[in-house]
């Protein structure tokens, strides 16, 4: 089936201004997570969603950074006035959270995307 | 807090040898273990995780991962490493509780296989 998809692949826009990033999880997967990841780095968490709600935004790293899930399935990340330290590679996630037989919290894998390369000028 | 060590930035091996590519990890309480592997462009493919029982893990492209609690390492192996293994590969935690939560990964660790 198909997996996750993130568009656009790559974005390259001027300091101070607004972009948007979409993700398309894999159908009937109930969590989304959107990570940064920075040349070099290991992706760091950024916000998840459970279903529409945003269940953990603990790594949003300012107000200029939002994300939406309006009808639980696709996302949108967005940055306002964007700064040139923005630039990264956006992952996305999705997985089918439920919980094991027995066992506390959801054994299930996240699933990235291709990921969106922002490159700001 | 949790966090993941992966104190080799890469790792050179010659086709057909063993590879060990290491993973330490902190975590309150019982941890969830992953490996992914990037390929150049691509995003995070997931090979093999670690959630209870067996300490031995078999994953994807015949690699495996051995959990060990009292050293808190969670390495990453394959018995005959091949030119296309190479890539940068990634381990991963998070914590027990709750219906999801945010991974945490490492630095990542290059691996080079060469003929």
């Amino acid at each position: 089936g198909a997996g996750v998809s993130q568009t656009p692949s790559n974005k390259v826009t001027e300091k101070g201004k607004y972009v948007e990033l979409r993700c398309d999880p894999i159908s009937g997967h109930t969590a989304l997570y959107w990570y940064r990841q920075s040349l070099g780095q290991g992706p760091e968490f950024l916000i998840y969603f459970q279903g529409t709600g945003a269940a953990d935004d603990s790594g949003l790293p300012n107000d200029r950074f939002f994300a939406v899930r309006p009808e639980g399935s696709v996302s949108t990340l967005k940055i306002q006035r964007t700064e040139r330290g923005d630039s990264a590679v956006y992952l996305c996630a999705s997985s089918l959270t439920r919980l094991a037989g027995g066992l506390e919290g959801s054994t299930d894998t996240q699933y990235f995307g291709p990921g969106t390369r922002l490159t700001v000028l | 807090a949790q966090s993941v060590a992966q104190p080799e930035d890469q790792v050179n091996v010659a086709e057909g040898n063993p590879l060990t590519v290491k993973c330490t990890y902190s975590v309150s309480g019982n941890p969830y273990l992953f490996w992914y592997v990037q390929y150049p462009n691509r995003g995070l493919q997931f090979l093999l995780k670690y959630i209870t029982g067996d300490n031995l893990v078999k994953g994807s492209y015949g690699f495996e991962a051995e959990f060990n609690k009292s050293q808190t390492s969670f390495h990453l192996k394959k018995p005959s490493a091949l030119v296309s293994d190479s890539a940068l590969y990634f381990c991963a935690v998070r914590a027990n509780t709750g219906t999801a939560s945010k991974l945490t990964f490492g630095t990542g660790t290059r691996l080079q296989v060469t003929l």
